[in-house]
């Protein structure tokens, strides 16, 4: 089984500060990670993903995202937050060496980005 | 990159009338689709897993004779809701994995059931 915990609902941050929203993961197997973020009323559109290689992926908008095996933890990054970064953030995992593909989703984090 | 479009993008309708949502992969072909239902400030719930040419597989709780999937040709999956009531209204997102394992999502379906 695979299973995505993202333990805050809500990050509030000043614009300018910068950002993190937590994810943490449980595969049986290797880990295939991804972020995506999706505006009110629209589907999901793509941040990035870790599939193997360095444990820092670099994703689009100035995303960045740490894959860390020891704590099992994928968190989203960015250094400077904007306004219009405000919106919803999803972590997902998918078992990379397992008969099951798809994706399992977490349960999202709002960010709000404070001017 | 790859694009996936739904249709319609929303879409209110009387209880008890059925309704049919659209998911096409516009420049790849997708052998597999998936269904998700969104509940507002909510994750995705997978409903099912579509394949081209073959019967859906639903999720636990997921039930098929509401929720009709087809997917009859490589890059068009289809959701319809049979029956509507008022407790379906939902946002509805398909997604379209493609030959490489990249899964792409559509831009989402609002269902209101009156």
């Amino acid at each position: 089984a695979q299973s995505v915990a993202q333990p805050e609902d809500q990050v509030n941050v000043a614009e300018g500060n910068p950002l993190t929203v937590k994810c943490t993961y449980s595969v049986s197997g290797n880990p295939y990670l991804f972020w995506y973020v999706q505006y009110p009323n629209r589907g999901l559109q793509f941040l990035l993903k870790y599939i193997t290689g360095d444990n820092l992926v670099k994703g689009s908008y100035g995303f960045e995202a740490e894959f860390n095996k020891s704590q099992t933890s994928f968190h989203l990054k960015k250094p400077s937050a904007l306004v219009s970064d405000s919106a919803l953030y999803f972590c997902a995992v998918r078992d990379g060496s397992g008969s099951a593909r798809q994706l399992t989703f977490g349960s999202g984090t709002q960010l709000t980005v404070l001017p | 990159g790859a694009v996936v479009s739904q249709h319609p993008s929303w879409v209110i309708c009387k209880s008890g009338t059925s309704v049919k949502i659209e998911c096409r992969s516009l420049d790849f072909q997708a052998t597999t689709m998936f269904w998700y239902r969104q509940f507002p400030k909510q994750s995705l719930m997978l409903m099912a897993t579509s394949n081209e040419g073959s019967k859906a597989t639903y999720e636990q709780g997921v039930e098929k004779d509401k929720f009709l999937i087809n997917h009859a040709s490589l890059t068009l999956s289809t959701l319809t809701v049979t029956s509507a009531h008022p407790e379906d209204s939902s946002f509805y997102i398909c997604s379209a994995r493609d030959i490489l394992g990249e899964q792409f999502f559509g831009p989402g379906t609002r269902l209101t059931v009156l």
